[in-house]
């Protein structure tokens, strides 16, 4: 089955650097690849996703990149803000449609 | 904004006992699931469900487990002897689509087990 691996566990930078979060995936077949924020007490949101027909997608701050090849995908938040400060959840659509979620990545953005 | 709601937001249980988690997906949505988080761990897939069957479900969801959509709306997860491992956020989860159209997922039950 799908495992998907996330990097780093946490993450802290200053306000309005860059931040960059890692995952790998393993099933080659998997198609669809959503980034999700949780803050604390509460269940997880959306913030990007991305299919496997494409390689890069951008929301304002917030980017995606997939490498179809390599099976890694990436977030990027740009010009970090204090309330960006989340754990941040990669995952992996399995084969029916069952997010195989990575261990997430605790950011911290410092003022 | 359409959201899938669950309650309740808390349940305290004693070891043994059985615990009902209630969901309403979003009312268009044809897929639904549960998941849980264990404190300070990552969110893992419990049973995802279609058609009013179980369409998948990993190694945690055991016989101890059940899942039913009773009127339409409504989507519960039963725990039928609870067991102090259960504690858990549990998350609701709907997709309108097959299966990854619409993701949303609800803001969870605190389940402890004492």
């Amino acid at each position: 089955g799908e495992n998907v691996e996330q990097h780093p566990s946490t993450l802290s930078v200053q306000e309005g650097d860059s931040a960059v979060i890692k995952c790998t995936y393993s099933d080659s077949a998997s198609n669809y690849f959503p980034w999700y924020k949780q803050e604390l007490g509460k269940g997880p949101q959306l913030i990007i996703d991305i299919r496997s027909n494409v390689g890069e997608k951008k929301d304002q701050r917030i980017a995606v990149t997939l490498n179809k090849t390599a099976k890694h995908f990436s977030l990027h938040i740009t010009e970090t803000q204090p309330e960006d400060s989340a754990v941040y959840f990669c995952a992996g659509a399995g084969s029916q449609g069952n997010l195989i979620f990575g261990k997430g990545t605790k950011l911290s953005v410092k003022p | 904004e359409p959201e899938v709601t669950q309650t309740p937001s808390h349940q305290v249980t004693q070891m043994g006992q059985e615990v009902i988690l209630r969901c309403v997906p979003i009312s268009n949505h044809l897929y639904f699931y549960w998941y849980r988080q264990i404190l300070g761990q990552k969110v893992e897939f419990l049973v995802s469900f279609y058609n009013n069957e179980i369409s998948e479900k990993s190694e945690i969801f055991d016989d101890q487990f059940s899942v039913e959509r009773p009127d339409g709306s409504n989507f519960t997860l039963k725990i039928r002897s609870t067991k102090l491992e259960d504690s858990a956020m549990y998350f609701c989860a709907s997709s309108e689509g097959s299966p990854n159209y619409g993701y949303t997922f609800g803001s969870g039950t605190r389940l402890t087990v004492v």
